[in-house]
């Protein structure tokens, strides 16, 4: 199974404040990575897909980047919306695999 | 809009079956890929099935392999899962998804509200 290691676990910013979480792949995943918030109680909302590209409707100061098997996402000015848990998807093979999330918080 | 509702969900005791289902509107469902992603407790996501948009693919973790079987109706706009022989470490939020294609890129685009499942005696 691809192992996909996510860090930080959690990551307080401040208003404003660009920050970047980041996803190593075991293997190359060919840019086959998708970025997922989720907020306190409610279901995954895509982000990225195709490790850079905006899904629909999302506010631009998301963007990814990375290739190979190091990825990243980054938030270009902390929003107090922005709260919440992040997740990578590796989609390159089965079985689709998880980075186990980061916890982004308000300082 | 693009719905996904999924339903059947409760506490279960180990070793018993539950059946979940997942109601899907505002897309063409027969168009479209669909897995199940379980959410344990406070802990991350995990992929469990997927099934292809027509059925005659499907595709499962091995810790649900000939324990789970995804399944669908085209007819009816639904998504399956079959739960049998149910144990405490599949106790999870249950989540439908459908499935999108980039290229070679392949993520989950929509996600149902999700379905709690307690396995407990």
């Amino acid at each position: 199974d691809i192992q996909m290691t996510q860090s930080p676990a959690s990551l307080s910013a401040s208003l404003g404040e660009t920050i970047s979480i980041e996803c190593r792949a075991s293997e190359d995943i060919y840019s086959n990575l998708a970025w997922y918030q989720q907020k306190s109680g409610k279901s995954p909302q895509l982000l990225i897909y195709a490790a850079n590209r905006l899904q629909d409707g999302v506010p631009s100061r998301f963007s990814g980047s990375g290739s190979g098997t190091q990825y990243s996402l980054k938030i270009s000015g902390m929003q107090p919306e922005d709260e919440g848990d992040y997740f990578c998807l590796q989609g390159s093979k089965f079985p689709f695999t998880f980075g186990s999330g980061t916890k982004l918080e308000i300082k | 809009e693009v719905q996904l509702v999924e339903s059947g969900g409760g506490l279960v005791q180990p070793g018993r079956s539950m059946k979940l289902s997942c109601a899907a509107s505002g897309f063409t469902f027969s168009n479209y890929g669909m897995a199940w992603v379980r959410q344990a407790p406070t802990k991350g996501l995990e992929w469990v099935a997927t099934i292809s948009y027509d059925g005659s693919s499907t595709y499962y973790r091995d810790s649900v392999k000939g324990r789970f079987t995804i399944s669908r109706d085209n007819a009816k706009s639904t998504l399956y899962l079959q739960m049998n022989s149910l144990r405490s470490e599949d106790t999870a939020t249950y989540y439908c998804t459908r499935d999108e294609y980039y290229g070679y890129n392949y993520y989950f685009d929509y996600w149902g509200q999700g379905v709690m499942v307690t396995v407990s005696s």
